[in-house]
């Protein structure tokens, strides 16, 4: 099976600006899980969509927005960005019962500069 | 609060010497605990699952209850074992919550 691809690799946009991330999981599964990664906060979970519906949110603010489609594919969005929204993104793809072996692929991240 | 906790930021051994990674857990319920490697300029992967109660590459991973941890062993490190590991708590089957992390360096 392909992996989890998440596009674009880089990313270097101007404070005030808004991103879109992409993140296509492993073919079958339907649920799909951001994170943030940061030298000083770790691994954060920002949000989780199965089937088109949210069903778990972290402690991100609004700025923080996400969505799945019909094909699994989801979106990350970031409005209004900060410098503290550096960081490398990164997607997770699971069948989302919770129950397989395997747990959460993640993808090799989206590298997102802000300055 | 769920938490996991990761205590050491780095921990570095010798080539041959045994390793414990540790991993304390706070969930009310029953946990769904993980560990994660992240090898230079690679993707983060599963390395184990608790309830598949597996080893791989080496590495095994008891959950105790009673202590609410988690921790990683091996019996022998190796030098391609010098990675970050992350200890990750199944939330609700739709999130996993990390530990920060700790920096295995093994050296010959």
């Amino acid at each position: 099976k392909a992996g989890v691809t998440q596009t674009p690799r880089y990313l270097i946009k101007t404070r005030g600006q808004q991103v879109t991330l992409s993140c296509s999981p492993i073919s079958g599964h339907r649920s799909v899980s951001w994170y943030q990664q940061t030298p000083g906060q770790g691994l954060q979970f920002l949000f989780e969509y199965f089937s088109e519906t949210q069903r778990n949110k972290g402690n991100f603010p609004g700025r923080f927005s996400g969505r799945q489609f019909s094909n699994s594919r989801s979106e990350m969005n970031v409005s209004t960005l900060e410098l503290g929204d550096s960081a490398l993104y990164l997607c997770a793809s699971s069948d989302g019962t919770g129950k397989s072996n395997y747990g959460y692929t993640f993808g090799s991240g989206t590298r997102l500069t802000v300055v | 609060a769920q938490r996991v906790t990761q205590p050491e930021k780095l921990l570095s051994v010798f080539k041959g010497a045994p390793v414990e990674l540790k991993c304390n857990y706070s969930y009310s319920g029953s946990p769904e605990l993980f560990w994660y490697v992240q090898y230079s300029r690679q993707r983060l992967q599963l390395l184990l699952r608790h309830i598949s109660r597996e080893s791989i590459k080496g590495f095994t991973a008891d959950l105790n209850k009673g202590e609410t941890s988690f921790h990683l062993k091996k019996p022998f490190a190796q030098e391609e074992d010098s990675a970050m590991y992350y200890c990750a708590l199944n939330q609700a089957g739709t999130a996993l919550i990390f530990g920060k992390g700790t920096t295995l360096s093994v050296s010959s």
